[in-house]
């Protein structure tokens, strides 16, 4: 089993450009979330995607967006970049019938904006 | 608003000692779980421990320990007979059972393993 993986690990982007982050979850999960995390904080709720829907949504605006496919992978987009969009995108893989502690981490995209 | 907060955002501790991270939270919740991940510099956030609210027995994993003092919203974890491979960020971390896993995480403690 793979667990959740995400894809590029690392990308370097100017402002203004768009971004599009991968997501695979971890085997039998069915729900994905999307968190960021700037530098030296702790990670921050971005949403979360089930049956290809976005469920819930943190506090961030609609430069942020999201699809998740009918095999459970998922997309996180981000337009219009700023430089506070550089941070490290963690995905979180889960399934609603399973206890909170069974929500996995990938590895994280680390995006910079220059 | 829920929140929250780690007020130590270095720590040390010698090899073999034991050391306490310290987590306070703020919610009107009475229902929720409680979690402290560590993140080493590979960045893979990996699950330490998890308390649930309703329980009044404090959580234990190996040489990993929790405080848990719910009516003063307190969730400090204790590492016992510290190792080298502990050295990492950990973070805590809330999530009420209404909202599907969202968390909510610290601003996160670095702790450092002196050999």
């Amino acid at each position: 089993d793979a667990g959740v993986t995400q894809s590029p690990t690392h990308l370097i982007k100017t402002r203004g450009q768009q971004v599009t982050l991968r997501c695979s979850p971890k085997s039998g999960h069915d729900t994905v979330s999307w968190y960021q995390q700037a530098l030296g904080q702790g990670p921050q709720f971005i949403f979360q995607y089930y049956e290809e829907e976005e469920r819930q949504r943190g506090n961030f605006p609609d430069r942020f967006s999201g699809h998740q496919f009918p095999n459970y992978s998922s997309e996180l987009n981000v337009n219009a970049l700023l430089l506070g969009d550089s941070a490290l995108y963690l995905c979180a893989s889960s399934s609603p019938g399973l206890a909170p502690d069974t929500q996995y981490f990938g590895p994280g995209t680390r995006l910079t904006v220059l | 608003a829920q929140t929250v907060t780690q007020s130590q955002p270095e720590m040390s501790v010698q090899e073999a000692e034991t050391v306490t991270l310290s987590c306070t939270y703020d919610t009107s919740e009475s229902d929720y779980y409680l979690f402290w991940y560590k993140q080493p510099p590979s960045r893979q956030m990996i699950l330490v421990i998890r308390q649930e609210a309703y329980k009044q027995q404090n959580a234990t994993e190996n040489r990993f320990s929790v405080n848990f003092q719910k009516a003063a919203k307190s969730f400090s974890l204790k590492i016992s007979d510290s190792q080298l491979g502990d050295a990492a960020m950990y973070f805590c971390a809330y999530t009420p059972t209404n909202t599907g896993n969202q968390f909510y995480f610290g601003t996160g403690t670095s702790l450092t393993v002196i050999p």
